[in-house]
């Protein structure tokens, strides 16, 4: 497609549940990236793709993190026993190219009560 | 590791009026791209800035790079209030190969009539 596609919109987790979250990268880009987002505006890295291989993954807390991203499957963002401080907003981008622009999607509001 | 700092935080301005906000960069990089977020929105790419010296016009926005003094700036001319929104510009370390985002902290843009 035209635009990162991520889903669902908004997701609500108890403290302790599994959470996962999708992303389509734009067609023909082979680059994936996963920011999040918390309340003070402050973004986080935490992984990146080249087609379906992890390129970096320095941002990802390993305990309860882990990605995918799988030939003609969305990518996937999962989170284990969530804790309240996962309460974020969870963006997924798309490049063409290694420095190229990266095209953000709408984002998932992910809440833990 | 690459640290991005931007100020202001927040710029109250009046319709008509200039200004410019500035985002400082601690380690060398060779990339440097300018984002905007509407509230609940997603990042909008608004400018990439490849090498030193490079500037960019886009309406009443225009952003430029110097390298060597790790500084880019945004300069806003003749505010509209279509243009509040929170500003974010962002660095990527010199690799030639995907590489993630180290963000500012956001200026948030009020445009007053």
């Amino acid at each position: 497609g035209e635009e990162v596609a991520q889903t669902p919109k908004h997701l609500v987790r108890g403290e302790g549940q599994k959470a996962k979250l999708y992303c389509a990268p734009i067609k023909g880009h082979s680059y994936v990236f996963w920011y999040q987002q918390v309340l003070k505006n402050e973004f986080k890295f935490l992984i990146s793709f080249q087609n379906e291989n992890v390129f970096d993954e320095t941002g990802m807390p390993k305990e309860r993190f882990s990605a995918k991203c799988l030939p003609n499957s969305p990518c996937s963002l999962e989170i284990q026993a969530t804790k309240l401080e996962d309460s974020a907003v969870y963006f997924c981008a798309s490049s063409q190219s290694p420095q190229g622009p990266q095209h953000f999607g709408d984002g998932t509001r992910l809440s833990i009560l | 590791e690459l640290k991005v700092e931007q100020n202001p935080l927040f710029l109250s301005m009046q319709e008509g009026k200039n200004y410019t906000i500035y985002c400082n960069y601690s380690t060398t990089s060779d990339r440097l791209y300018w984002y905007r977020q509407d509230p609940g929105k997603s990042l909008e790419s608004l400018f990439v800035l490849l090498s030193n010296g490079a500037v960019k016009q886009e309406g009443r926005l225009m952003a430029s790079l110097d390298t060597k003094a790790r500084l880019s700036t945004l300069h806003i001319t003749a505010a509209v209030h279509d243009l509040s929104a929170t500003y974010f510009c962002a660095g990527g370390p010199n690799t030639g190969t995907a590489s993630k985002l180290t963000f500012g902290t956001g200026t948030r843009l009020q445009v007053t009539l």
